[in-house]
This record gives C-alpha cells, structure tokens and sequence, in this order.
C-alpha cells in the first residue's frame, strides 16, 4: 500500500497571501488529521475529517481550514498568512475508529513565510 | 490546563545499552498513550500505545509502562541501535476519534 501523500513538499509564501496543502491518505483510511510542527509549539491538532465531516478541531484561528473529498483525499487552507504561520504541516490518515491513536503520517509539506 | 510533557529534551546513550524516555501527563482522563518517533525530514512514526486500563505493553525490543497513580508514561528501548536515534514523542487521547495530543518530544542520541 501507499503510504500518506502530502503535496508540496516545500513551499514559500509571503504575508498575506494564502495556501492550500493536499493530503492524500492510505486506501481505505477515512479519517485525515492535520497537525502543525513548529521548534517552539511542538506537534499541535489542526483538525479532523471523517467521511468528509470534520469531526474534531483544535485551537487554531478561523485562517485554517480545511475539507475533505469523497475520496477521502483531504485539503488545508491557510489564509492571510502570518510569519508565524510557517511550519511543518503534518498529515495523517486512519481508518477511522475511535480512540486508536494509530495515525499514519506523511512526511509533511514545509511552508515557510516571508 | 492539561499538558503532555517530557522529562529530558535530549537523551545520549551508547549502542547496545537499553534506553529509558520518561514522559509525565497530567490529565487521568486519556484513553490511550502513544509513543511516536520521528526521524530527521520524516512525518511521526507509530510505536506503540497502550490503553488506561494497562499497566504495561511490549512489542518488538520496546516495552511501555503507565504508572496512573504518578501519571507517568515511558518508553524502554532494550539494545539501543544507530537507527534507534530519533526524536521520540508520547501523545494521549481524550474524549474520543483521532484528536492526539502530543508532548514536546525528546530527542534520543546513539553514540556507536
């Protein structure tokens, strides 16, 4: 199988400008998470998408979006962005069962903001 | 609030020694630990977990120990090898599906 596919990889931006980042999970997974890694904050929760639902989200600012499409394939958006947006944004898909903690990481698309 | 930390942000130890990576949580609801490791340019990486109700899990050359009475999570590597260095994460679960709450990390060193 597949392992998580996330696109792109790298990217630069500048402030104000927005993004969209593109998760595509392992066949069969439903579940898709978002989180954000940053040397100071560390691994936080962005959100989740289940059955194309979001399910649970974290403390972000109403700028991070995200949705997910019936194939299960999941997209991020980031708009008017901040210099402190720039991070590692980490993807992980699962198949979707509760309290498992079992995620299946992709090797993140780095977005940095000038 | 609740939190998720480690003990020791870096952690050196010599090939074919035994590592210990504590991690303390301070919230007895979770439903599940986790272990992660991330190695450099890589997304985590599933360990192993264990459920509340556990005191202790094995796997292949790792063990996980939950004491609930201290809330205290850690993670033993028998035999330590180059490959073993990374930076290890425990994360929790609470109140349901896949919202993981992940701690600082600590970064283990092999020394060959």
């Amino acid at each position: 199988k597949a392992g998580v596919t996330q696109t792109p990889r790298y990217l630069i931006k500048t402030r104000g400008q927005q993004v969209t980042l593109s998760c595509s999970p392992i066949s069969g997974h439903r579940s898709v998470s978002w989180y954000q890694q940053t040397p100071g904050q560390g691994l936080q929760f962005l959100f989740e998408y289940f059955s194309e639902t979001q399910r649970n989200k974290g403390n972000f600012p109403g700028r991070f979006s995200g949705r997910q499409f019936s194939n299960s394939r999941s997209e991020m958006n980031v708009s008017t962005l901040e210099l402190g947006d720039s991070a590692l944004y980490l993807c992980a898909s699962n198949e979707g069962a509760a309290n498992t903690g079992e995620l299946f990481f992709g090797e993140g698309s780095r977005l940095t903001v000038l | 609030g609740e939190s998720v930390g480690l003990h020791l942000p870096t952690l050196s130890v010599q090939e074919g020694d035994n590592s210990i990576i504590n991690c303390a949580y301070s919230n007895s609801a979770s439903d599940y630990f986790i272990w992660y490791k991330q190695e450099s340019g890589k997304g985590p990486q599933f360990i192993i977990d264990i459920r509340s109700n556990m005191d202790k899990r094995q796997g292949q050359r790792v063990t996980v120990l939950l004491n609930k009475t201290v809330k205290h999570l850690s993670l033993q590597i028998a035999a330590t090898q180059p490959g073993d260095s990374a930076v290890y994460f425990c994360a929790e679960i609470k109140g349901g599906y896949q919202k993981v709450t992940f701690g600082t990390g600590t970064k283990l060193q092999v020394i060959p």
